[in-house]
């Protein structure tokens, strides 16, 4: 059974980097399209970004280039940095897999809630 | 960037009866169209994609439906488990999801 687990600060300060890293147990993270997916009343559900082991990551455009997705198949984990976070990056973060590039069909983490707060 | 718009809000059915959600998508988005159900304190999970095929081990009570820039998702019998909140999802180019449809017992 494939499980993930999110984890990383639950409170980022305005302006900094906000990183958090999945950690998949069960399956290789070499299998699979591996996302980032957030939630907030404000935005309801965004799809941040995805990789896979064969190449960059591609990410929501409303990002503004803020965010960078890496896999390291070592440890098999993959990790998201979203760069001068705001307010209105406070959400619940979760991490899933796919083996589609563009549906989600899971698994999925249970996700962590960020606070952008000073 | 394509935007989808959910209707209604908020859709009180009677268990056993039959719930029809609505999303429309700004601009066509051919069959990329998928719709997931996210129950109170769960991640969502995948029920629909490509309009109407199902994923893997969705009940036959959910179907969907449309093409282009209207979809709709059908359960046809609501279950006590199918209270939830209903989200559509376009991938015709970076992936957007719609505001939610809540299901809730009337």
């Amino acid at each position: 059974q494939v499980q993930l687990q999110e984890s990383g600060p639950g409170l980022v300060k305005p302006s900094e980097t906000l990183s958090l890293t999945c950690t998949v147990s069960g399956a290789s993270i070499r299998n699979y399209y591996w996302s980032w997916i957030r939630q907030s009343a404000g935005k309801g559900l965004e799809w941040i970004g995805r990789i896979n082991i064969s190449g960059s990551g591609n990410y929501n455009p409303s990002l503004k280039s803020r965010g960078t997705m890496s896999i390291d198949t070592s440890t098999n984990q993959f990790s998201l940095k979203l760069t001068s976070v705001t307010a209105a990056d406070t959400a619940l973060y979760y991490c899933a897999g796919s083996p589609h590039y563009d549906i989600l069909t899971g698994p999925w983490g249970q996700g962590i809630v960020v606070t952008v707060s000073s | 960037e394509i935007v989808m718009s959910q209707s209604p809000a908020t859709l009180s059915v009677s268990p056993g009866e039959r719930a029809t959600l609505s999303c429309r998508a700004s601009q066509s988005v051919s069959s990329n169209v998928a719709w997931y159900q996210q129950k109170h304190g769960q991640a969502p999970r995948l029920l629909i994609y490509g309009v109407f095929t199902r994923a893997t081990g969705v009940p036959a009570r959910f179907s969907g439906r449309g093409s282009g820039t209207e979809f709709t998702l059908t359960i046809s019998s609501l279950q006590s488990e199918d209270f939830a909140v209903y989200y559509c999802q376009h991938y015709n180019n970076w992936p957007a999801f719609g505001g939610g449809t809540k299901v809730e017992i009337k």
